[in-house]
């Protein structure tokens, strides 16, 4: 059964920071991770999706990283503004193919606080 | 806009009471997925669709019925409702593109509580 951690589960920094929010996961056949925001009493909003093929993807002041072989994705962002202040949530993808893609297994969240 | 759109957003059920909570999605995606928030639970997977005609159980089904007879819609069913139930229910839906899973975008929740 796949189980996907995320470290740590707070994190407060001054802003302008540079920050990285981890995610590990127990099975390596992961097809694809996502990492999601949410603000509270929300959705989730997508931020970044890397394929198993794929090592990392950026978007903004955003990059993700994915290494299946030691089971960990990493979330960096950079130059941290209060708007980051979130809940952020990554999820694994089972990779097993067919009706495997239905399913996605989330951590239990970062909550980053980003003070002025 | 296009996207996933859940109804209701708030929803107080006596344990016992039926109902349907409703999503809609106007993307034409084949995936879809139903799923509960609950504070140092995360997030689990009740039921989800590879497409019209066909669902499967996720990690929580019991007490949740769901079909699947359009691509747009899947409704979530609660048979009797418990207060074990009381949660935030997330629908989303995705597709598969050609570099693979698109990955999955979310409805803004269904907050229910069962009394």
């Amino acid at each position: 059964k796949q189980e996907v951690t995320q470290i740590p589960a707070a994190l407060s920094v001054p802003e302008g920071e540079n920050l990285v929010l981890n995610c590990s996961f127990t099975d390596s056949a992961i097809y694809n991770l996502q990492w999601f925001r949410q603000d509270p009493g929300k959705g989730l909003t997508s931020l970044l999706l890397i394929q198993s093929s794929q090592r990392e993807q950026t978007s903004g002041r955003l990059n993700a990283s994915l290494d299946k072989s030691s089971g960990r994705s990493t979330l960096y962002i950079a130059a941290s503004q209060p708007g980051d202040s979130a809940t952020y949530l990554c999820a694994g993808g089972l990779g097993a193919g067919g009706t495997s893609y239905g399913k996605l297994t989330f951590g239990q969240g970062t909550i980053l606080t980003v003070h002025p | 806009n296009a996207g996933v759109t859940q109804t209701p957003k708030f929803q107080v059920l006596k344990t016992g009471q039926s109902m349907t909570l409703q999503c809609a999605q106007d993307m034409n995606h084949e995936y879809m997925s139903w799923y509960r928030q609950d504070p140092g639970m995360g997030l689990r997977l009740i039921h989800y669709s590879v497409g019209a005609g066909i669902t499967d159980q996720g990690e929580v089904p019991n007490g949740y019925n769901v079909s699947r007879s359009t691509t747009e819609d899947f409704p979530l069913r609660l048979l009797s409702a418990a207060p074990s139930q009381t949660s935030v229910y997330f629908c989303a839906s995705s597709f598969i593109a050609l570099v693979g899973f698109a990955g999955y975008t979310f409805g803004s929740g269904t907050r229910l509580t069962v009394v």
